[in-house]
């Protein structure tokens, strides 16, 4: 199975911040890697696929980078409504995997 | 707009078979392009992938998973299902269902649905 690894798993950040999350996969996905924003008791929501191409209605301030095993994941300027999990997902093969994600919480 | 909804008891007891259903509105679940998904997040934990279904029937599972599951697809009823055999506690989880484009991302998630396994 593709490890994917995420860092930080927790990360402070104030409103207009700019903050990047990284990922990382235990062997080469192209860019088959997709991000989501989770909110307590609520689904995951596409946000990137194929690493950064952007989810039509995200707004323009989320982009993905990356190929191969590194990847991340910026937040431009940080809203309110930015506070949530992030997790990133391969889907180059099977088993598809998840990183375990990152809890972006206000300063 | 495309919906997904998930079905099923919130409440398995250990040993018996979990049986989840995604009623799919706004769309065929036979549209070529579609694959359908089923994930789930154990409390306070990441999501783990537990299988794909294309709407001709073919299957994809998770290995850790695979000797317990089955997934099927009713495209006359326009629904998805998901058996999970001889379920335990660490099968406590929320399931969700989801929608993959062409083999792309999981674009369109139900909301998902807890499921607790206990005596």
């Amino acid at each position: 199975d593709i490890q994917m690894t995420q860092s930080p798993a927790t990360l402070s950040a104030s409103v207009g911040d700019r903050v990047t999350i990284t990922c990382r996969a235990s062997q080469s996905i192209s860019s088959w890697l997709a991000w989501y924003q989770q909110k307590p008791g609520k689904a995951p929501k596409l946000l990137i696929y194929k690493a950064s191409s952007l989810e039509s209605g995200v707004p323009p301030r989320f982009s993905g980078d990356g190929s191969g095993t590194d990847f991340t994941l910026t937040i431009s300027s940080l809203q309110p409504d930015d506070f949530a999990t992030y997790s990133c997902h391969q889907y180059n093969s099977f088993p598809y995997t998840f990183g375990q994600g990152t809890k972006l919480d206000i300063k | 707009q495309l919906q997904l909804q998930e079905s099923g008891p919130g409440l398995v007891k250990p040993s018996e078979t979990l049986s989840l259903t995604c009623t799919v509105s706004g769309g065929s679940i036979s549209s070529s392009s579609n694959y359908w998904g089923w994930i789930r997040q154990p409390p306070g934990k990441g999501l783990e992938w537990i299988g794909n279904i294309y709407y001709s029937g073919n299957t994809y599972y998770n290995p850790s998973l695979k000797s317990r599951v089955t997934i099927s697809v009713d495209t006359s009823n326009n629904h998805f299902s998901l058996k999970l055999s001889s379920v335990t506690a660490a099968d406590t989880a929320v399931y969700y269902c989801a929608r993959m484009v062409s083999s792309d991302a999981f674009d369109v998630w139900g909301q998902g649905t807890m499921v607790t396994v206990s005596s």
